[in-house]
């Protein structure tokens, strides 16, 4: 089983630069999240999707966009890479029980 | 608004000694409270389910109450051990159906020889 894969695990932005955090579940979970997490401070949401073409933005969305086409995938979009991004990123998926992807270290600089 | 408390912030103990962790919350509807642990680095891994019927559920040294008039549910662990170093992170989850769950900020424990 799979479960929640992310990619990549680590990358180097240059402010300024844009990436794709790609995040897909082969659970068939309807919910899915997107986390970062600073150091030494808990989990901040900063988008969930209820469904596939339903999005919402959580806590801390500035700087960040996503879709959700499809039920397994749910990407998380920088468009203009700023210091304060970062962070480690999680995706994660839940029916009842939320299941996490290892992560995404991402550095801005 | 639907928010998760916990505490301590950070707890430091000495190896084999016990210690409890405490979770407030005040989501409402009520379906079920999780405590998850995270290894530094790592994403959160589930440790235990409470749902609103359950007052205490145990899984080998942690043992979680639940309070659900009170909206508390407390982690307590047993003869700790350096592995249980991480972040304990309290969730809560609403019966509705487009509501996310709910992530306290977790307490971050340290288990020290």
């Amino acid at each position: 089983n799979a479960g929640v894969t992310q990619t990549p695990k680590f990358r180097i932005l240059k402010i300024g630069q844009s990436m794709t955090l790609q995040c897909t579940q082969d659970m068939n979970h309807n919910y899915m999240y997107w986390y970062r997490q600073d150091p030494g401070m808990g989990l901040k949401l900063i988008y969930y999707s209820v469904g596939a073409g339903i999005t919402d933005k959580g806590e801390v969305p500035n700087g960040y966009n996503v879709s959700r086409s499809t039920t397994e995938d749910f990407p998380l979009r920088l468009e203009l890479a700023a210091p304060s991004q970062t962070s480690v990123y999680f995706c994660a998926s839940s029916l009842g029980e939320a299941f996490f992807g290892q992560g995404t270290r991402l550095t801005v600089v | 608004k639907n928010q998760v408390e916990q505490s301590p912030q950070s707890l430091i103990i000495l190896e084999g000694k016990n210690c409890t962790l405490q979770c407030n919350y005040t989501v409402s509807p009520f379906s079920n409270l999780r405590w998850y642990k995270q290894d530094t680095g790592r994403g959160p891994v589930s440790l235990t389910i409470m749902t609103f019927s359950e007052n205490t559920k145990s899984n080998g040294r942690y043992t979680a109450t639940l309070d659900a008039d009170t909206k508390q549910s407390s982690l307590h662990i047993t003869a700790s051990q350096l592995s249980d170093s991480a972040s304990y992170i309290c969730v809560v989850s609403s019966p509705s159906g487009n509501t996310p769950l709910v992530f306290g900020k977790g307490t971050r424990l340290s288990v020290i020889a």
